[in-house]
């Protein structure tokens, strides 16, 4: 696998809580992404960045936040989490949006 | 607005016998493809993509990905399956142009008996 961690692995919380994600990165690639990955959807983008502070919102970014103060960290936020926010959460990287892009080992999140 | 269908929630196939994954996209412009295989509580792992050239792209494990421009599709293939080949499978599409992010497809779930 490429050099991307997620943390935690398994998380469950009660809803209304926050929640925060982290994905860290040691192969310095400027974009960095946020999926979740739902039965019957495939995987669906969250928000992304395309550098440090730069971010932009994906398909299906309500009720997230994200944030990258270094190159190697890219945090998502469920400000106040939701049984619909039950999923699981990949990090993925790459060099150029045109290129592949490489995936963590993603979060196991359940919100009860 | 991109898009990608993958027609075929599972294949079943023989192993020793060749495999196709079906996969059709929409996109403004010329596309960029890409598979990606998902083993069980794994990540995505890249297979192969498609940027221009060769119609024929080969990949990781022995696959191989036709693109066909007029009938918009990205069929990943290979010629004689494996056991292990058994795992979700997702064709993703972007477009050429700024910052287009990839879209996937449901996924596909390739079994293969033994």
């Amino acid at each position: 696998d490429a050099g991307i961690t997620q943390s935690p692995r398994h998380k469950v919380t009660e809803t209304g809580t926050p929640v925060t994600l982290r994905c860290h990165q040691t192969e310095n690639h400027r974009y960095m992404y946020w999926y979740r990955q739902d039965p019957g959807h495939g995987l669906r983008l969250i928000h992304y960045s395309y550098g440090v502070k730069d971010t932009d919102k994906g398909e299906v970014s309500d009720g997230y936040s994200v944030s990258r103060s270094k190159t190697e960290d890219f945090l998502l936020t469920l400000e106040s989490a939701t049984s619909s926010q039950t999923s699981v959460y990949f990090c993925a990287i790459s060099r150029d949006p045109a290129y592949e892009q490489y995936f963590g080992p993603g979060t196991r999140l359940t919100v009860t | 607005a991109q898009s990608v269908a993958q027609p075929e929630d599972q294949v079943n196939v023989a192993e020793g016998n060749p495999l196709t994954v079906k996969c059709t996209y929409s996109v403004s412009g010329n596309p960029y493809l890409f598979w990606y295989v998902q083993y069980p509580n794994r990540g995505l792992q890249f297979l192969l993509k498609y940027i221009t050239g060769d119609n024929l792209v080969k990949g990781s494990y022995g696959f191989e990905a036709e693109f066909n421009k007029s009938q918009t599709s990205f069929h990943l293939k290979k010629p004689s399956a494996l056991v292990s080949d058994s795992a979700l499978y997702f064709c993703a599409v972007r477009g050429t142009s700024g910052y287009s992010t990839l879209t996937f497809g449901k996924g596909t779930m390739l079994l293969v008996s033994p």
